[in-house]
């Protein structure tokens, strides 16, 4: 199946620093990419959705403007956590659709995810 | 709005033997598509196995089937002759269209020897 890979794969910060992760779709183009985060424990909540070209669309209560997202490649989205702090701290998954192949019945499009970003803000 | 339901926070299965996961789902779509989803502890979201909402048959892949039940909106996962590998969460996820995919809050799936 099509490959999604992340970078960094952990990260740890000090409070009051902005940390970039970034997404790569390797064997497809994603117009569509998705942000998930997941606290220990719990399951994964989108984020926001970025469209290559156009600006991101953010889930009920996430702060567009602690979390930055740039998807200005059909291979590359971006999140920027901006002034992070340590309630910032953890999983984030980026997901990427690919039309060109999919599973019947659902828009013709499979969503592959990238093995995570762990981010620890001291 | 959508929404899906997990309600077996932790299950334990003795090793060979099958475990159903239970998921229900709440939609008034009437074309979606229901995933099962495997996390390790690692981290990484391996998909398992999908079914669509007009699909007459229940999906299967290897060891794992999909128990699909419109009438009842549930979507159990079963996996027959557990092996240790598949110790790990384990989320019932929707999508409808072109949203993103929804999960469930898991469950975390512990095989015993």
């Amino acid at each position: 199946g099509a490959v999604v890979s992340q970078h960094p794969s952990w990260v740890i910060c000090k409070s009051g620093t902005s940390v970039k992760i970034e997404c790569r779709s390797l064997d497809f183009q994603a117009t569509t990419m998705f942000w998930y985060r997941q606290f220990p424990k719990q399951s994964l909540m989108l984020m926001a959705t970025s469209n290559e070209g156009s600006k991101a669309t953010y889930e009920q209560g996430v702060e567009k403007d602690k979390f930055l997202i740039n998807h200005a490649s059909l291979t590359l989205s971006t999140l920027t956590v901006t002034s992070a702090h340590p309630e910032d701290s953890s999983f984030y998954i980026c997901s990427a659709r690919d039309f060109r192949a999919g599973l019947a019945g659902v828009g013709g499009d499979t969503q592959y995810f990238g093995p995570g970003t762990r981010l620890t803000v001291l | 709005a959508q929404k899906i339901t997990q309600t077996q926070p932790g299950m334990f299965v003795q090793e060979k033997e099958a475990v159903t996961l239970d998921c229900t789902y709440d939609t008034s779509d009437q074309s979606y598509g229901l995933f099962w989803y495997k996390q390790p502890s690692s981290g990484e979201m391996i998909f398992l196995i999908y079914q669509g909402s007009y699909d007459e048959q229940n999906a299967t892949e290897g060891r794992y089937s999909l128990n699909f039940q419109k009438a009842r909106k549930s979507a159990n996962l079963v996996i027959s002759a557990s092996q240790l590998g598949d110790s790990a969460m384990y989320f019932c996820a929707m999508r409808q269209g072109n949203t993103p995919l929804v999960f469930g809050k898991g469950t975390r799936l512990s095989v015993i020897a």
